[in-house]
């Protein structure tokens, strides 16, 4: 079945700073990706739809000026956290169609201390 | 989006059968339901999907009710492996949010050996 990486798989950072994470899909192009964030023991909540070429579409109460999003190629999405704060530390996850299954990368553990 | 209603959690001894059900009461006509996996610390994974009739794949099969309103996720022969949260979601292929995946709570499965 198709691919979908994520980079890095955890990451720590201080509060403040800004983090990158990448979303690749392998061996297929996704014109369309998703982002999930997921707290300890909760189940996952979408959070944008990244649109390539194009601008993400945020899901309500989702802060766009805070997680910025960027599509530039049929294979990768990025996912910036800026000015992260303890409250950010979360598992993201990012997916893509293909055919008719949703892939989904293995998650970004992040912890701002 | 329509919802799904799952068992908090369910055990099974391995080797054994494990059903695991979910009601949809409020499915509509061109809702897919398709059921994911979550093993700890890792992305969702695709197990099976179907519209109307029965599905197998190699990893479970699917039974869906005559009326839609519930359906009913088997594995054969449950394995450690198979210790997972599942996720039975409903997709939308006939409006605005086709592609997006709308996690419940889940299912926690325990397998005993």
């Amino acid at each position: 079945g198709a691919v979908v990486s994520q980079h890095p798989s955890w990451v720590i950072c201080k509060s403040g700073t800004s983090v990158k994470i990448e979303c690749r899909s392998l061996d297929f192009q996704a014109t369309t990706m998703f982002w999930y964030r997921q707290f300890p023991k909760q189940s996952l909540m979408l959070m944008a739809t990244s649109n390539e070429g194009s601008k993400a579409t945020y899901e309500q109460g989702v802060e766009k000026d805070k997680f910025l999003i960027n599509h530039a190629s049929l294979t990768l999405s990025t996912l910036t956290v800026t000015s992260a704060h303890p409250e950010d530390s979360s598992f993201y996850i990012c997916s893509a169609w293909d055919n008719y299954e949703q892939y989904f990368g293995p998650g970004t553990r992040l912890t701002v201390t | 989006d329509a919802k799904t209603t799952q068992p908090n959690s369910m055990e099974s001894n391995e080797e054994e059968p494990v059903h695991l059900p979910c009601n949809h009461s409020t499915i509509s006509g061109t809702d897919y339901i398709h059921w994911y996996r979550q093993l700890p610390s890792q992305g969702p994974e695709y197990v099976i999907h179907g519209l109307t009739s029965n599905v197998n794949n190699r990893m479970a099969s699917l039974a869906i009710a005559e009326d839609r309103k519930s359906s009913t996720l088997i594995l054969h022969r449950a394995t450690l492996r198979d210790a997972a949260v599942y996720y039975c979601i409903l997709r939308d292929v006939g409006g605005t949010s086709y592609g997006k995946l709308t996690f419940g709570q889940g299912t926690i499965l325990t397998v005993h050996p």
